[in-house]
């Protein structure tokens, strides 16, 4: 059974600082990985997909990376802003056929002013 | 991508009673997926939606307490029936434009008293 740990929980860094997310999953063999970020009472908005097949994606501040040999993903952010300040979820996709995603518990981000 | 409309985006009920919660796409999806956000963890399906089918649902999750109508390709309906206050979480409508990327609506949050 796949199991998606995100690694830390919550985290507080000041405006204008870098940081990186951390997504590890238990089971190699997946199709896609995809972040997104939850904001209260606005649901997941998608952020980034990889496919297996890739390495990376980036699209603005953010860039996400994939390891998929060693069950890891992380998610880099830029010169962060109080707007980034969400709750963060890595989501697993395990095959083609499947539409089927499992979620981690997410990372809580406050980002200070 | 698509765009997904929920109602309700929160309530809060008595025990004992019902909930029907409305997904809305502006694009027909062949399945749509209902998920649980219980507080502190991560999303767990419930169940997907094929139009014209009956709902397939995920182990721990039985018809029974969440009946699920597909009258089309771009509407559900979730009912979270005889409602405790277990019940209370968020639920999540979501879509997948083929095994790709998945979109979410903005949830409707669930208090039962």
């Amino acid at each position: 059974k796949q199991e998606v740990t995100q690694i830390p929980a919550a985290l507080s860094v000041p405006e204008g600082e870098n940081l990186v997310l951390n997504c590890s999953f238990t089971d190699s063999a997946i199709y896609n990985l995809q972040w997104f970020r939850q904001d209260p009472g606005k649901g997941l908005t998608s952020l980034l997909l990889i496919q297996s097949s890739q390495r990376e994606q980036t699209s603005g501040r953010l860039n996400a990376s994939l390891d998929k040999s060693s069950g890891r993903s992380t998610l880099y952010i830029a010169a962060s802003q109080p707007g980034d300040s969400a709750t963060y979820l890595c989501a697993v996709r395990t095959g083609a056929g499947s539409y089927q995603l499992t979620f981690g518990k997410g990372t809580k981000l406050s980002v200070i002013p | 991508s698509a765009v997904i409309s929920q109602k309700p985006s929160r309530d809060i009920c008595q025990r004992g009673t019902s909930l029907t919660i409305q997904c809305q796409v502006d694009s027909q999806v062949t399945m749509m997926f209902w998920y649980r956000q219980q507080p502190g963890q991560s999303l767990t399906l419930i169940a997907t939606a094929n139009q014209g089918s009956e709902a397939t649902y995920e182990s721990g999750f039985v018809i029974d307490k969440f009946p699920i109508s597909r009258p089309n390709l771009t509407f559900s309906t979730l009912t979270v029936s005889n409602m405790s206050p277990e019940d209370s979480s968020i639920y999540l409508c979501s879509v997948g434009l083929g095994p790709t990327e998945a979109f979410f609506g903005q949830g409707t949050r669930l208090t039962v008293v």
